[in-house]
């Protein structure tokens, strides 16, 4: 079985741009989570798609945004973009919610400059 | 609100040395409970889980228990390897059975030496 993709893998874009990452979940699973990953600290819940809906969304203001498609991949698009955004991004997928049927994607390091 | 706190790193140990990694956390309600390992340039993988009261979680070696009278998970290894450097987090999910969303700690960095 595939694992979680994510694409690409590092990333420079200028403060005031957007951004949008992809990330191909693992075969049979519906539910896809982002995850923002500061230097130095732990991954904080950004948001989830369940089957094309948005089900669940952490402290990030509006200009963080998502998609999920039919094939349950997904995207995570930032406008606007601020120097604090510079982080890893992880994708994470899951046979529904449930947390420890996780499996992580490798990230995307976005610097902004 | 819910939370997770670990002991701060790097840990440095020798190869065969016991490993302890404190964590602590605050929730309401009845959490789910999960050890992740972060190796460099890699995700999160799933090493251990407990989702109810005395669990013990185990992989690799490694074990943790779900303590809610002290509301902790510490993470122990008897015999510690090289290739077992790399970041470890504490991480809770606020509802049973994992649903929506895990809240991590900041990590800590274990360091073995040979």
């Amino acid at each position: 079985e595939t694992g979680v993709t994510q694409s690409p893998t590092h990333l420079i874009k200028t403060r005031g741009q957007q951004v949008t990452l992809r990330c191909s979940s693992q075969s049979g699973h519906n539910t896809v989570s982002w995850y923002q990953q500061a230097l130095g600290q732990g991954p904080q819940f950004i948001f989830q798609y369940y089957r094309e809906e948005e089900n669940g969304r952490g402290n990030f203001p509006p200009r963080f945004s998502g998609l999920q498609f039919p094939n349950y991949s997904s995207e995570l698009n930032v406008n606007a973009l601020e120097l604090d955004d510079s982080a890893l991004y992880l994708c994470a997928s899951s046979l529904g919610g449930e947390g420890y049927g996780y499996t992580f994607g490798s990230g995307t390091r976005l610097t902004v400059v | 609100g819910n939370s997770v706190t670990q002991m701060e790193g790097p840990v440095t140990l020798s190869e065969e040395a016991f490993l302890t990694i404190n964590c602590t956390y605050t929730a309401t309600g009845y959490p789910s409970l999960f050890w992740y390992v972060q190796y460099p340039g890699e995700g999160l993988q799933l090493l251990l889980k407990a989702t109810k009261a005395d669990d013990k979680g185990s992989n690799k070696g490694f074990e943790a228990t779900y303590r809610k009278e002290t509301t902790s998970f510490h993470l122990e290894k008897g015999s510690v390897q090289v290739s077992d450097s790399a970041v470890y987090f504490c991480a809770l999910s606020p509802t049973p059975g994992g649903y929506n969303k895990l809240i991590f700690g900041a990590g800590t960095r274990l360091a073995v030496h040979p």
